[in-house]
C-alpha cells in the first residue's frame, strides 16, 4: 500500500530555481519524512517534521505540513545539478514501517 | 555512508534458484527493515524485525523469507527465484522499535536480476 503519493511525478528546472514537491497522505500521522535517492542507489534521510509542526528548514530545504489537509511539501531553494534525484515522501505505519509514495523524479539542468 | 551495509551489491541468478541478501545495520540501531524496489511497484515493504524478533510484515511472498541473529544483522532468503522478482532491495535501520520519532537509514541495496 502506498500512503503518500507525491506531485508531481516529473520536474525539470534549471540550475538556480526552486523546485517545490507536494505529497498527500491518507491516514493521521505522526511525522512525515521526506526522503532522496540517487539513480539506483539507497535512499537519504532529508528531514523529518512531526505532526505538530507546521514548517521546517534544514539548509537549503523547506518542508511544510498541513495535517487539516493531509499534505506536505518540500521546497529545495538555489536548485544545484547536484540535487538531480527522486524525492520521496514516506510516513510511519502502525509505527512499525515507513510507507513510502511513487515519488517525484527532479532533474536540474546546468 | 549510512553505516548500513549490505552485500553483495549485485547479484544474478536463475530462475528457479535461492538466494541469500545480507545486511549490517548502524552500530546501536535495532530495527531492521527489508525493502522491494521495482519500477512497476515502487517501495513496498516487505519485513521488520526488532531485536531479533519479527515485529511487521508487508506485501512479502511466502518464498521469501528473512531473520535478524543475535548480532543485529539481517538476512533476507529469497527462493523459487521468478522473473519478477528482479528488483532492488534495501535494508533500513533505526534506532526505535518503530519509525514513529526517528528516521531510517538506508543501504546502498542489493541488485538482483533474475535470468
Amino acid at each position: 500500500s502506498q500512503q503518500g503519493e507525491e506531485d508531481p511525478q516529473a520536474l525539470s528546472i534549471q540550475e538556480g530555481e526552486n523546485a517545490t514537491m507536494n505529497c498527500s497522505y491518507k491516514t493521521s500521522i505522526n511525522n512525515l519524512q521526506w526522503y532522496r535517492q540517487n539513480s539506483g542507489r539507497g535512499l537519504v534521510h532529508l528531514i523529518l517534521i512531526r505532526s505538530n509542526e507546521r514548517e521546517k528548514h534544514s539548509g537549503r530545504l523547506r518542508v511544510t505540513l498541513d495535517t487539516s489537509k493531509k499534505s506536505s511539501s518540500l521546497l529545495i531553494t538555489a536548485s544545484r545539478a547536484a540535487d538531480t534525484a527522486s524525492y520521496f515522501c514516506a510516513t510511519p505505519e502502525y509505527g512499525n514501517k515507513l510507507v513510502f509514495g511513487a515519488g517525484t523524479i527532479l532533474r536540474v539542468k546546468s | 555512508d549510512s553505516g548500513v551495509t549490505q552485500t553483495p551489491k549485485h547479484l544474478i541468478t536463475a530462475t528457479g534458484q535461492r538466494v541469500t541478501l545480507r545486511c549490517s545495520p548502524r552500530s546501536g540501531d535495532l530495527s531492521v527493515y527489508w525493502y522491494q524496489q521495482s519500477l512497476d511497484q515502487g517501495l513496498q515493504f516487505l519485513i521488520q524485525y526488532y531485536n531479533g524478533e519479527e515485529r511487521a510484515k508487508g506485501n512479502i511472498l511466502e518464498r521469501f523469507s528473512a531473520q535478524q541473529f543475535p548480532d543485529l544483522h539481517s538476512e533476507l532468503n529469497l527462493s523459487s527465484l521468478e522473473l519478477g522478482d528482479s528488483a532492488l532491495y534495501f535494508c533500513a535501520s533505526s534506532v526505535d522499535l518503530g519509525a514513529m520519532n526517528t528516521e531510517a537509514f538506508f543501504g546502498q541495496g542489493t541488485r538482483l536480476t533474475v535470468v
